[in-house]
Order: C-alpha cells, then sequence, then structure tokens
C-alpha cells in the first residue's frame, strides 16, 4: 500500500529538549516536504527536499532542521524546541517530474504529527 | 509577498453546485492544486491545473486562469460527507522542485 508514515503522532515535550519526527514514503519519490498547520493559517512549508542530499527552505525554517540520506526518509529535528512550534506536523511527498497527466504532483501526507512544547 | 487567498467560510444545500475561488500572487508559478480536508484528518489531492482551462475529475473540476492569477474548485452534486475544508496550492518557482505554497482554507458546510 503507498504510503507516507510519521512517527511519533502525538508528542509532548519541555522546551528545550531535541527531538526528532520521522518521516518515510514507500513511492520511490523525489519530491519530500514538511509542514506546519496552525488553525486559521493553512499549512505553511518548513522545508523540502527535490532528491537525496538536496534540501530548500520552506516559509517557515527557522527553528527547524532536515536532513535526506535515504530517498525514502525525510526526518524533521527540532534542537531546542520552543512553545511557538506546538503545532500540527505533516510530512509529504511526490513526483517532481511531470508524468503527463494531472496526478502528476499529487502530494501524499502522513498522518500528522500532534507536538505540543510546554 | 506570496500569498493565496480564498474565502474562509462556504454554506451550500446538499445536491447543489459550489464554487472556491482562489487568486494567488507569487513570485513564479507552476501550477496550482487543491486539496480537501475533513477535521481530524490529512490533507488528500482533489486535483492539479498547470496550464490554463477546466479539469474534470468525477464530482469534481477545478479550473486555472494564470493571465488572472486565478484559480477555483468547483463541486457538484453535493453529499454530505463533502463537508471538510479545502485547501488551494501553488508551486512558486519555475521548476517543479520548488516551494509549495497553501491558501488559509476554506470550510465548506453542506446543509441538508
Amino acid at each position: 500500500e503507498a504510503q507516507v508514515t510519521q512517527n511519533p503522532r502525538y508528542l509532548i515535550t519541555v522546551t528545550g529538549k531535541k527531538l526528532t519526527v520521522t518521516c518515510s514514503q514507500n513511492m520511490n519519490h523525489e519530491y519530500m516536504s514538511w509542514y506546519r498547520q496552525d488553525p486559521g493559517l493553512g499549512l505553511r512549508q518548513i522545508y523540502y527536499s527535490m532528491n537525496v542530499e538536496v534540501t530548500d527552505k520552506g516559509d517557515v525554517p527557522e527553528g527547524y532542521k532536515v536532513s535526506r540520506k535515504e530517498k525514502r526518509n525525510f526526518p524533521l529535528i527540532l534542537e531546542s524546541p520552543s512553545p511557538n512550534q506546538t503545532s500540527l506536523y505533516f510530512c509529504a511527498s511526490s513526483l517532481a517530474r511531470d508524468r503527463g497527466n494531472l496526478f502528476s504532483y499529487e502530494q501524499y501526507f502522513g498522518p500528522g504529527t500532534r507536538l505540543t512544547v510546554t | 509577498g506570496q500569498s493565496l487567498e480564498q474565502p474562509s467560510e462556504v454554506t451550500a444545500v446538499e445536491g447543489a453546485i459550489v464554487q472556491i475561488n482562489c487568486t494567488y500572487q507569487t513570485s513564479g508559478f507552476y501550477g496550482l492544486s487543491w486539496y480537501q480536508q475533513h477535521d481530524g484528518g490529512a490533507p488528500t489531492f482533489l486535483s492539479y491545473n498547470g496550464l490554463d482551462g477546466l479539469e474534470e475529475t468525477g464530482r469534481f473540476s477545478s479550473f486555472l486562469s494564470r493571465s488572472d492569477s486565478y484559480g477555483y474548485l468547483l463541486l457538484q452534486e453535493l453529499q454530505m460527507k463533502d463537508s471538510a475544508s479545502y485547501f488551494c496550492a501553488v508551486r512558486s518557482g519555475y521548476s517543479s522542485a520548488s516551494k509549495i505554497i497553501f491558501g488559509s482554507g476554506t470550510r465548506l458546510s453542506i446543509r441538508p
């Protein structure tokens, strides 16, 4: 089954304690991305990756790090979490080349990780 | 700056047709997508427009006018299960390997 998995699904932590949210996809997608979702603000892209060892900043990268050492995995790292990073996080993946149909750029989203930083 | 504008809420009647508009302002443009998200769930892809015109997928259609920086999602024969939030999203660059910007979402409520 084609899917994007994220772990953990729920996390409560304290300010300053480093954490990693894992993301893995089994569709051999080149493009992977992290978003945060806050009420009234929609989804905001944190980082994205075009392929292995290629990452770039989205709209809200401050306070986050990512790595793409393998094509299937794209972990999100919070080195020193703060309360303003309390949010719902989604990982997503998609193709990065036109396949000639309107589903070419369909993003598949993981189930989300609800993070609370106290 | 870069932004996407869409109405925050829309209400419609079961069986009717509803249109959700999206206007965008981005530096570079590489396609407009639409996503549906039910409460407590993850966004799911509905459609993608890379070129001007209408794309139809069952009860859902999406339209794009690049000259007007405008698109819309059309939902026909509305069903109660269509009650959800709908997001437009743009790849704001000149290639598929670009940043993606989402609108803040339109909450669609369906009345019997």
